[in-house]
This record gives C-alpha cells, sequence and structure tokens, in this order.
C-alpha cells in the first residue's frame, strides 16, 4: 500500500495568514501515461461529509475559493491557504488515488490561533 | 447534482453483518463513474473500503476484502455494502461516495454519513 505522511498533525494560525500543510507519500503517485500526479486534498468538517478541495495535486474543484492552493509532484506535496479564513477551520487530508487500496494521509487539525 | 443517501442500522452485533445501501439520485448507477465505501473509526482518520462499477468489476482493501461484498442494484439505482464477522474495531462512520475514474478513481461527492456502532 502507498503510505500517505500528512505534517504537521496540526496546525494554529492566524486569521488572515497563510497555513501550509504538507503531505508526503511512500512511492511516486505521477502518473506516466498521462503526466498526472493523483493526489486529491479534502476539507472535512465536524458532522459533514469530507468535501474535494484539489485533485490532480492543483487543480481546484467547482466552487473552491482561490485562497486554496495546491503544488507538488512525485512524492512530495502541499496544500496552502493563502489567508485564512474562520470557516476554514477543519481537518485537512491528502489522497492518493494512484492506486489501491487508494490511502489518505492521517489528517492535519488546522485551527485558529 | 448528484445525491447520496445512506441507510442501514446504527447497531449491528459482534459477529453480525453490517448492511448499508446507499441510494443515487441525480446521476445513473450506470454511467461512467466508481460508487464507494469509505468510513472512518472514532477519532482516527478516513479508510477506503471497496469500490464498484456498474458492470460489476470491484475493487477491494486487501484489509478487509475477506469480509466485504458490495453489489449494485441498477433498478433502484443504488449500491451497497456487506460487511461480515463485525467486531467493535468495525465501529465507525461510513460513508458512500463517488468516484471518476482517471486512472484511478478521484472521489468527487459525498454522502452525508452515517455512524454505525457494533456492540451487544
Amino acid at each position: 500500500d502507498i503510505v500517505m505522511t500528512q505534517s504537521p498533525d496540526s496546525l494554529a494560525v492566524s486569521l488572515g495568514e497563510r497555513a501550509t500543510i504538507n503531505c508526503k507519500s511512500s512511492q511516486n503517485i505521477l502518473y506516466s501515461s498521462n503526466s498526472k500526479n493523483h493526489l486529491a486534498w479534502y476539507q472535512h468538517k465536524p458532522g459533514q461529509p469530507p468535501k474535494l478541495l484539489i485533485s490532480w495535486a492543483s487543480t481546484r474543484d467547482s466552487g473552491v475559493p482561490d485562497r486554496f492552493s495546491g503544488s507538488g509532484s512525485g512524492t512530495d506535496f502541499t496544500l496552502t491557504i493563502s489567508s485564512l479564513q474562520a470557516e476554514d477551520v477543519a481537518v485537512y487530508y491528502c489522497q492518493q488515488y494512484y492506486n489501491t487500496p487508494y490511502t489518505f494521509g492521517q489528517g492535519t487539525k488546522l485551527e485558529i490561533k | 447534482q448528484v445525491q447520496l443517501h445512506l441507510s442501514g442500522p446504527g447497531l449491528v452485533k459482534p459477529s453480525g453483518t453490517l448492511s448499508l445501501t446507499c441510494a443515487v439520485s441525480g446521476d445513473s448507477i450506470s454511467s461512467n463513474k466508481w460508487w464507494s465505501w469509505v468510513r472512518q473509526p472514532p477519532g482516527k482518520g478516513l479508510e477506503w473500503i471497496a469500490e464498484i462499477y456498474h458492470s460489476g468489476s470491484t475493487n477491494y482493501n486487501p484489509s478487509l476484502k475477506s469480509r466485504v461484498i458490495i453489489s449494485v442494484d441498477k433498478p433502484k439505482n443504488q449500491f451497497s455494502l456487506n460487511l461480515t464477522s463485525v467486531t467493535a474495531a468495525d465501529t465507525a462512520v461510513y460513508y458512500c461516495a463517488r468516484g471518476t475514474p482517471s486512472p484511478g478513481t478521484l472521489i468527487d461527492s459525498w454522502g452525508q454519513g452515517t455512524l454505525v456502532t457494533v456492540s451487544s
């Protein structure tokens, strides 16, 4: 199985400041046939299902604010929230969909400082 | 906009079978999508369980494969999960989800989730 490791486990950021979450995969998840990284980021709030934020490592899903951005390739990826808003408090997960079993990182809990 | 409505008992006895059904609206179960199950034990992260295509093709998490049966009901536009020989470790919020084949499946829509507790 591909192991996804996120850092940090938790993060406290002031409103309006930048938040950065890292994700490392145990193997390359760049698919040669389409030259795309099979990496997604989800936002998960209590009592709600996870919400897709970013696919292909850097493509924002429809309706996702542009303060959310994803970057990285191969095995190292980053989710950045450029200016933290109160509604961004959540747990964030990266996930590889390169092969089965699809695996998630352990999650990063983002809070307001 | 697809909606996924999960139903099933919230309490299952140890050694019993956990059975959940996910009714799909706003999309056809026969569309070019994979239909998935994901769970989250209390206080833990997300675990992908399995996925099924309308043709009957399936993929399973090896850690659960021996106990999981998933199926599609085309006339009812729904899909189901059966998890046998459950223990307390199977207590979790269970989600059904829709995914786009990419290759590999990008999960783009999730149902609300339901807590299933395994207890006598």
